[in-house]
């Protein structure tokens, strides 16, 4: 099976604009969560999508969204950016939505990321 | 909000030495993850403990969930160079609606 993958791989824009990635999930996988890893705040949970439907979202401001399409893929949006979105965005994917404990396969599977720098 | 901590955050040994991290939640987990991510790459799962007290081993790696459920170790046995990286723990809640918290992360570096 192919590997979660993600684009661009790297991106440069300036304050003020907007800009948009795409994540492909694992074949099969109808989770896709997205994340922001910085140095200095780790890897920071920024939402979660399952079946076209955010099921949940960390605290990031409004300015941060994204969706996901009949196929499992993602997009994430950042508008208006700001030289502290610069940043590695992660995504990953799972096979379902995260509930009971018992669900052993509920692990994410990353992508290689977008290296985001906001100029 | 739910907050986990891992020590050391950063720790340097020479091959063959043992290395230990901790991670602490603020609340209560239904489980916890191990992910591993070598530098310049992704994340990448290496384990899930899902019971109070469990612990799991992975040839050199020994993984712990603690009685509480509060916390969670991961220890690696005479390290080699391929272990360098950083290791995250990542708990969840209990709940479908709970999303996957990462701690902080502790990065081992190993030297000849």
């Amino acid at each position: 099976k192919a590997g979660v993958t993600q684009t661009p791989r790297y991106l440069i824009k300036t304050r003020g604009q907007q800009v948009t990635l795409s994540c492909s999930p694992i074949s099969g996988h109808r989770s896709v969560s997205w994340y922001q890893q910085t140095p200095g705040q780790g890897l920071q949970f920024l939402f979660e999508y399952f079946s076209e439907t955010q099921r949940n979202k960390g605290n990031f401001p409004g300015r941060f969204s994204g969706r996901q399409f009949s196929n499992s893929r993602s997009e994430m949006n950042v508008s208006t950016l700001e030289l502290g979105d610069s940043a590695l965005y992660l995504c990953a994917s799972s096979p379902r939505l995260g509930g009971s404990a018992l669900h052993l396969d509920n692990e994410q599977f990353f992508g290689p990321g977008t290296r985001l720098t906001v100029l | 909000g739910q907050q986990v901590m891992q020590i050391p955050q950063y720790q340097h040994v020479q091959e063959g030495e043992d290395f230990t991290t901790y991670c602490n939640s603020s609340t209560t987990l239904s489980n916890i993850q191990w992910y591993k991510q070598r530098p310049g790459g992704h994340p990448v799962f290496l384990i899930q403990l899902v019971k109070s007290g469990e612990v799991k081993k992975q040839k050199r790696l020994t993984f712990q969930f603690g009685e509480a459920k509060k916390n969670s170790s991961l220890h690696i046995t005479a390290t080699q160079t391929t272990d360098v990286g950083t290791y995250f723990c990542a708990g969840k809640n209990t709940g479908t609606a709970s999303k996957l918290t990462f701690g902080t992360g502790t990065r081992l570096q190993v030297t000849l």
